[in-house]
């Protein structure tokens, strides 16, 4: 079955600086991946996706997230976080029919 | 997200007793999915639909039960709720599931 795995699931960091979430996924099939983000109170949104292409992906908001096959990877970045920032992220891959969630990371931005 | 509603959106019951929950959409979307929400735990697949009067297990379904008679209506019930129930539910929808997923606003379930 498919998973990912998500590292550091609390961050905390000021305004201005530069974000990076880590992804690692693990599927023999073909992969499709999201990355999602939940703010404080909300449901979930979809910040980007890869399903083929490019792998360096570009979402809302400033995101990207790059796709690195050999690493096994889908790392979120942002160059420079805003308050508004804060939320909890998700990385997500596409298999058997559902999609299955890693456990989340808890970003707050200080101002 | 419009398009997609539960109900209800909060809840509190007692241990031992059913509950359903709803979810209702006006995309005739294929596909619609229950995830509960639990801190340390992300995001867990319950049950799953692929049509009208066609559903699957996720990876957490013991206790829950699922029906899909129309192409709108996805209804989740636990059965007899338990505490280990207490939960935020989410259901989402889907029409091409590469596409991603949208999600309601949740359901917040207090078993006590």
């Amino acid at each position: 079955a498919q998973s990912v795995s998500q590292h550091n699931h609390h961050v905390i960091l000021s305004e201005a600086a530069s974000l990076e979430l880590g992804c690692n996924y693990s599927y023999g099939g073909t992969v499709n991946l999201f990355w999602y983000v939940q703010y404080p109170g909300q449901h979930l949104q979809l910040l980007l996706k890869y399903f083929s292409g490019d792998p360096l992906v570009k979402g809302i908001k400033g995101f990207e997230a790059e796709f690195i096959k050999s690493k096994f990877s889908f790392n979120l970045r942002k160059p420079s976080v805003q308050w508004s920032d804060t939320a909890e992220y998700f990385c997500a891959i596409y298999g058997n029919n559902r999609l299955a969630f890693g456990k989340g990371n808890q970003v707050v931005v200080i101002p | 997200d419009a398009g997609i509603t539960q109900s209800p959106r909060h809840k509190v019951t007692e241990t031992g007793t059913p509950v359903t929950l709803r979810c209702h959409q006006t995309e005739n979307h294929r596909y619609m999915y229950w995830y509960r929400q639990d801190p340390g735990h992300g995001l867990r697949l319950i049950h799953y639909s692929y049509g009208v009067k066609d559903t699957d297990k996720g990876e957490v379904s013991d206790g829950y039960s699922v029906s899909r008679s129309k192409t709108e209506d996805f209804l989740l019930t636990l059965e007899s709720a338990t505490s280990s129930q207490t939960s935020v539910y989410f259901c989402a929808i889907s029409e091409r599931t590469v596409d991603g997923y949208t999600f309601g606003s949740g359901t917040r379930l207090t078993v006590v």
